[in-house]
């Protein structure tokens, strides 16, 4: 079964710039998750979905934060204009199981440097 | 105060050694307990799942929760190289897709050969 696909796994860019991250979760996984990892520090939620619509997005810098699921699969998430603290490695995540564990699966991440 | 606290470490340790890793929280509502590792420049992944209070082995790694205390561990017996890696510690009121995971900031553990 393959993995959540996220990408581009690097991205460099100056402040005011703007960024696309791209996630593909496993098939057939409803929810979907975005979360920003900031160097240290644990996952912090930005936006759940379940299948195209949002559960969650209380944390999202909605000024500058964007992110849709287009046909309840893939996710694109964006950031304009960027900001020097929007340093981080952005996680793309998604669960099937809704009684259970309910486990979260990750990509590797989009490592994202504002200079 | 945070909702978990974690003690970020880092912590290292000789190869053979007895690792314990723990949170703290302060939400009594908690009922599910997480522990995910995550290796460097890799994304988390689940290691155990804890619903209440009480113990959960899986091989070498046995997962503790204790809700008087409002206290979790991960332990990890006979500790190898490869589990050299970040340790997080998540937790929910409620299970399945719509609860809502708090998460510790992690603790880094090296296991030195």
């Amino acid at each position: 079964e393959a993995g959540v696909a996220q990408s581009p796994r690097y991205k460099i860019i100056e402040k005011r710039q703007s960024v696309a991250f791209w996630c593909n979760p496993i098939s057939g996984h409803a929810t979907l998750y975005w979360y920003q990892q900031i160097l240290g520090q644990g996952p912090k939620l930005l936006i759940q979905f379940q299948n195209n619509g949002v559960v969650d997005d209380s944390q999202l810098p909605k000024d500058r934060f964007s992110a849709e699921r287009l046909k309840g699969v893939d996710s694109t998430l964006k950031i304009q204009p960027a900001k020097l603290e929007d340093s981080a490695v952005y996680l793309c995540a998604s669960s099937f199981r809704k009684g259970d564990t309910g486990e979260l699966f990750f990509g590797e991440g989009s490592r994202l440097t504002v200079l | 105060q945070k909702e978990v606290e974690q003690d970020p470490g880092p912590l290292s340790v000789p190869e053979g050694a007895i690792v314990s890793l723990n949170c703290t929280y302060s939400n009594s509502a908690f009922q599910y307990f997480m522990w995910y590792r995550q290796y460097s420049r890799k994304g988390p992944e689940l290691l155990m799942y804890t619903y209440s209070s009480g113990n959960k082995e899986d091989g070498r790694f046995t997962a503790q929760v204790d809700k008087s205390s409002k206290y979790i561990s991960l332990f990890i017996r006979d500790s190898q190289p490869s589990d050299s890696a970040t340790y997080l510690c998540a937790m929910s009121e409620t299970a399945g897709n719509n609860r809502k995971l708090i998460w510790g900031l992690g603790t880094s553990l090296a296991v030195n050969p």
